[in-house]
């Protein structure tokens, strides 16, 4: 499956700011979700992953937060650098095979 | 670890031309392997599932003819883009999915391949 959008919504933020990124799902049978980071031209980088288990989950500087009841995924920076500007997606795996579902991405802007 | 590699960076051929990109896994073993193309500002589509040893799973409207994937090692997908046309011009990107001793069913994506077909 895939999630297609012409324009990204973009998320601009001072830096040093704390940074949340939204993102919304459709299968609530989905029981992993990853966070991904694509900077322009490459490919996208895991950053973190929680499972339909866990409400939150804690990295280096960022945070996910999964919310079944509404079906809402966020992705929380802190103190948020220039090299955090990228376009990040979210992504569910609720079938078989491991097979993930993209959302639409939000691009991040990280104004010095 | 989980790192993936795909080669090449960048394509630019001519109409009728195929080509080939190559998605390796360098320190992990995957026995699945996905292959995505991504148009500009638009999210990651999933084109097909490459199994080690077995075909590919397509997704619908992605051709098997013109789109031709092996998995031929544990470490290495590669997918073939036969008599590219411009419409083919895209971000391929791959990835792997991790076993054991990394994130178990986490997805590690190579750096992409640039296709311009002129």
């Amino acid at each position: 499956g895939e999630s297609v959008g012409l324009h990204l919504p973009t998320l601009s933020v001072q830096e040093g700011d704390n940074s949340i990124i939204n993102c919304a799902y459709s299968n609530s049978a989905s029981d992993y979700f990853i966070w991904y980071k694509q900077e322009s031209g490459k490919g996208p980088q895991f950053i973190i992953d929680i499972r339909s288990n866990m409400d939150k989950r804690q990295g280096q500087r960022v945070t996910v937060l999964l919310n079944k009841t509404v079906k809402h995924l966020s992705l929380q920076i802190a103190a948020t650098q220039p090299g955090d500007s990228a376009v990040y997606f979210c992504a569910e795996n609720g079938s078989a095979g491991n097979m993930l579902t993209f959302g639409g991405g939000t691009r991040l802007m990280v104004k010095p | 670890g989980a790192v993936v590699s795909q080669h090449p960076s960048w394509v630019i051929c001519k109409s009728g031309t195929s080509v080939k990109i190559e998605c390796r896994s360098l320190d992990f073993q995957a026995t699945t392997m996905f292959w995505y193309r991504q148009f500009p500002k638009q999210s990651l589509m999933l084109m097909a599932t490459s199994n080690e040893g077995s075909k590919a799973t397509y997704e619908q409207g992605v051709e098997k003819d013109k789109f031709l994937i092996n998995h031929a090692s544990l470490t290495l997908s590669t997918l073939t883009v036969t008599s590219a046309h411009p419409e083919d011009s895209s971000f391929y990107i791959c990835s792997a999915l991790g076993g054991q001793g990394i994130v178990l069913g986490t997805q590690y994506f190579g750096p992409g391949t640039r296709l311009l077909v002129l």
